[in-house]
């Protein structure tokens, strides 16, 4: 059971826009940013978005971040083939010591 | 640019400690924070703990009981050890670098392609 809530699954059509949700608490996404990570098949996470809504240098704009209150939110527009992948929230949680939890991870599928 | 590799034991009894090392090529230990994060099969991703280049640890408090990250600047590595395993500690597990500064956390920028440690008798 993962601290950070993510559906388990999304998909959508080549062109799409599709949304990912993450959902927290106060001691996480409410009183800390929100990162994104984007694991392709096979391979390591590779960092898609950090501090809520920056993407690093290389990141397509297609890729965008968003937080309110304890949920934080990806939205990939012009969905594209390589966009599969499975996709995972993260965030500083200030209970006990502080330490970063994931969300459980979403799988995108491109019909 | 930085590359980080992991290297160690594929196969751990149960019980032994699992033993990583996370080497860093192309630039410094110097600075950041350095991480590890494993992923059991067909799951997600569980953060460990991180060192600071100044020697400062922190672990996950589930793990905490059992984690020690060190650092070795003269080798530009740091490592993992993680005792008394079971079979629920078998996962790929990944180094990282983390930005983590004043104005907030820059996220896990750098990543090792990840070894599997299998535990089993």
């Amino acid at each position: 059971q993962s601290v950070l809530t993510q559906p388990p699954s999304a998909s959508g059509t080549p062109g799409q826009r599709v949304t990912i949700s993450c959902s927290g608490s106060s001691s996480n996404i409410g009183s800390n940013t929100v990162n994104w990570y984007q694991q392709l098949p096979g391979t390591a996470p590779k960092l898609l978005i950090y501090k809520n809504n920056q993407r690093p240098s290389g990141v397509p704009d297609r890729f965008s971040g968003s937080k309110s209150g304890t949920s934080a939110s990806l939205a990939i527009s012009g969905l594209q083939s390589e966009d599969e992948a499975d996709y995972y929230c993260a965030a500083w949680d200030d209970s006990l010591n502080a330490h970063v939890v994931f969300g459980g991870g979403t799988k995108l599928a491109v019909l | 640019q930085v590359q980080l590799q992991e290297s160690g034991p594929g196969l751990v009894k149960p019980s032994e400690t699992l033993s990583l090392t996370c080497t860093v090529s192309g630039g410094s230990i110097s600075s950041y924070y350095w991480t590890w994060i494993r992923q059991p099969p067909g799951k997600g991703l569980e953060w460990i703990g991180y060192i600071f280049y100044s020697g400062s640890t922190n672990y996950n408090p589930s793990l905490k009981s059992r984690v020690t990250i060190s650092l070795d600047m003269s080798k530009n590595q740091f490592s993992l050890k993680l005792s008394s395993v079971t079979a629920a500690d078998t996962a790929v597990y990944y180094c990282a670098r983390d930005i983590l500064t004043g104005q907030g956390d820059y996220g896990m920028d750098v990543w090792g392609q990840g070894t599997t440690v299998t535990v089993s008798s």
